[in-house]
């Protein structure tokens, strides 16, 4: 049972570039969340889904997308990397009203 | 106001001292309470559950007061390891699977 795997653990992008961050779970979690958190502050939430096929808004979606086309899959898209998003990025699930599995993340640098 | 609020700390306690952290809530209707530990460029793991009736897991009690929406952890008889920022998470307004996080407390136990 590998629980939230993420992958990369590592990304360097340069601005403009695009990339999707990978995200997977073997729980069959309703639930799936990408959040961000940059140094010395707290998560912040980008984008979540409900289900497959179900996907909404966070605090700050600007500049990210989504899509759950399985229960198990979340994949986060930048669609034009900028400076402004070089954070460390979390993807958790859970069942409903349950508490939180997170990955181990993947942190990004923007240059 | 934020929905859900947490000294940032950080708390400075030599070894074997009982620390407590508190935490309000907005939502008077939330029902999901959780304490998180996120060790420094780790992803959150969840610590414990919080029970109306308050609970206790060795050396750590979790207390809720619904009534003046707080949560409380205790820790007694601190070890180094218990290092780390401790996030009071409580379920969102507008849904039952959405947690919302503090931006946590800082703890830092010395020799």
């Amino acid at each position: 049972n590998a629980g939230v795997t993420q992958t990369p653990k590592f990304q360097v992008l340069k601005t403009g570039q695009s990339m999707t961050l990978q995200c997977a779970q073997d729980m069959n979690h309703e639930y799936m969340s990408w959040y961000r958190q940059d140094p010395g502050m707290g998560l912040r939430l980008i984008h979540y889904s409900v289900g497959a096929g179900i996907t909404d808004q966070g605090e700050v979606p600007n500049g990210y997308n989504v899509s759950r086309s399985t229960t198990e899959d979340f994949p986060l898209r930048l669609l034009s990397a900028a400076p402004s998003q070089t954070s460390v990025y979390f993807c958790a699930s859970s069942y409903v009203g349950g508490d939180y599995t997170f990955g181990s993340g993947t942190r990004l640098t923007v240059v | 106001r934020k929905e859900v609020e947490q000294d940032p700390g950080p708390f400075n306690v030599p070894e074997g001292a009982t620390v407590a952290f508190n935490c309000t809530y907005s939502n008077s209707a939330s029902q999901s309470f959780f304490w998180y530990r996120q060790d420094c460029r780790k992803e959150p793991k969840l610590l414990m559950s919080v029970y109306s009736s308050g609970n206790e897991d060795g050396r750590f009690t979790a207390q809720l007061n619904r009534a003046s929406q707080y949560i409380s952890l205790l820790i007694r008889d601190s070890k180094l390891s218990d290092s780390a920022t401790y996030l009071c998470v409580v379920n969102g307004m507008d849904s039952s699977y959405k947690l919302i996080f503090g931006s946590g407390t800082r703890l830092l136990v010395r020799p």
